[in-house]
């Protein structure tokens, strides 16, 4: 089992509100990565992280913010929520030194804005 | 056009049956290519990587073809817990970043 986790695990929180999603690893991994994904629908690249300090843009336009300050911590934030960004949220990491395609996974935050 | 394309199926077969999944891809600066398995309401988990030269594991089997740009996978007697969704994923960039297919859902049927 992957040693990455993430809190809450679902949560339903009306529209206007901050959030912040909350993504650890104990694997000492340098990339950390954020997906969104909708139902039966592809996961989509939103944010990711080389490193303490380093953050980037994924793929997917995304409203969120991330910070990295801690090598093993990597939040997601959403200052107003609104309910277009209902899904699930993926967190994930990877070791550059083997080369990045196995990229482990954290079960995933479901958030429901009403 | 997705970077990634898969057929979504559903694929529903019975137990020992034989099925083959296919995906595409257009980006040629694709350098690598890998199958991932999510199960229901669950997180992705690495399945196997795609040689040119073929792979297999097991009852599974991956195949990339750089000319066609198509990667398969085959499984062999399937078992009831194979039962999941099968996304294609290439590594790509100078940022090495994985782009996922929306996936195919397979069902096995006892």
């Amino acid at each position: 089992e992957a040693d990455i986790y993430q809190t809450p695990r679902y949560l339903v929180i009306g529209t206007g509100k901050k959030i912040t999603l909350e993504c650890s690893q104990t694997m000492g991994h340098d990339k950390m990565y954020w997906y969104q994904q909708d139902p039966g629908m592809e996961l989509h690249l939103i944010h990711y992280s080389y490193g303490v300090n380093s953050t980037e843009k994924g793929d997917l336009s995304s409203e969120s913010t991330v910070s990295r300050i801690r090598t093993e911590h990597f939040p997601l934030t959403l200052e107003s929520a609104r309910p277009s960004h209902t899904s699930q949220y993926l967190c994930a990491s990877s070791d550059p030194g083997q080369g990045d395609y196995e990229q482990y996974f954290g079960p995933g935050t479901r958030l429901t804005v009403t | 056009r997705k970077e990634v394309e898969q057929d979504p199926g559903p694929f529903n077969v019975p137990e020992g049956a034989t099925v083959a999944f296919n995906c595409t891809y257009s980006n040629s600066a694709s350098q690598s290519f890998f199958w991932y398995r999510q199960d229901c309401r669950k997180e992705p988990k690495l399945l196997m990587s795609v040689y040119s030269s073929g792979n297999e594991d097991g009852r599974f089997t991956a195949q990339l073809n750089r000319a066609s740009q198509y990667i398969s996978l085959l499984i062999r007697d399937s078992k009831l817990s194979d039962s999941a969704t099968y996304l294609c994923v290439g590594l790509s960039g100078s940022a090495r970043q994985l782009t996922f297919g929306s996936g195919t859902q397979l069902t096995v049927l006892p």
